[in-house]
């Protein structure tokens, strides 16, 4: 298993401005996972981020709105940028560990932008 | 396309009792189902989950079951529990893609 926190729980954000979510992994992981969770809705991955190259973007998010680094095995960034009232969410990292099928998520961070 | 859903989002069932959650794919190259279950304020944690090549798993108090030609899975919980009241989402897992794919989840609650 894995204990992952997240940076801030919570936060209230004004249009047009940017935010940046911490992700930290109590043991080193290969595959961070980023992922958005919008009200009443599913979970959407946003972007797979592997240490040491570019995290691989999924349909519809694009690196310039939601850059993420990942600079070592324990720890990643991502940031909502240039945000709008429909960047509201919640934002969940999630690793892998053992079978690659099982993640393990981080609490999330409510985002409400205003 | 929303390729994994559950139809049900809310299920309300009596403490002791069976609750079963639904799940349906349509992509034939998911090979692991897997059930999550969130409380509020909290991040997913994994459940259970079934290889493609069975059609049951039980761990506990839950048994998770594949129906491949009907591209349908269900989880059961037996007995229900008042703590086992969460919000349960169902993935499905393509490993040449390597990520998972996320049903909208069932809220369930079990009244004491």
């Amino acid at each position: 298993s894995a204990v992952i926190s997240q940076k801030p729980s919570r936060d209230i954000c004004q249009r047009g401005t940017s935010l940046t979510i911490q992700c930290q992994v109590d043991s080193q992981v290969t595959m961070m996972f980023w992922y958005r969770q919008q009200p009443g809705q599913s979970l959407t991955l946003i972007a797979t981020a592997n240490q040491g190259s570019e995290a691989t973007y999924e349909s519809g998010f694009v690196i310039d709105k939601f850059p993420i680094s990942r600079p070592n095995l324990t720890f990643s960034t991502l940031t909502v940028s240039n945000m709008s009232p429909e960047d509201s969410s919640i934002y969940l990292c999630s690793v892998e560990i053992g079978r690659g099928y099982e993640q393990y998520f981080g609490p999330g961070t409510r985002l409400t932008v205003t | 396309d929303q390729q994994v859903k559950q139809n049900s989002p809310s299920l309300s069932v009596q403490e002791g009792r069976i609750s079963i959650l639904n799940c349906d794919y349509t992509n034939s190259m998911f090979d692991y189902f897997l059930w999550y279950k969130k409380y509020p304020a909290e991040g997913p944690t994994f459940l259970i989950s079934i290889s493609s090549i069975k059609d049951k798993n039980e761990d506990g108090r839950f048994t998770v079951f594949l129906n491949k030609s009907a591209k349908h899975l269900s989880l059961h919980i037996v007995p229900s529990q008042p703590g086992d009241s969460a919000v349960y989402f169902c993935a499905a897992y393509n490993t040449n893609a390597g990520k998972s794919t996320f049903g909208d989840g069932t809220t369930l609650t079990v009244k004491p």
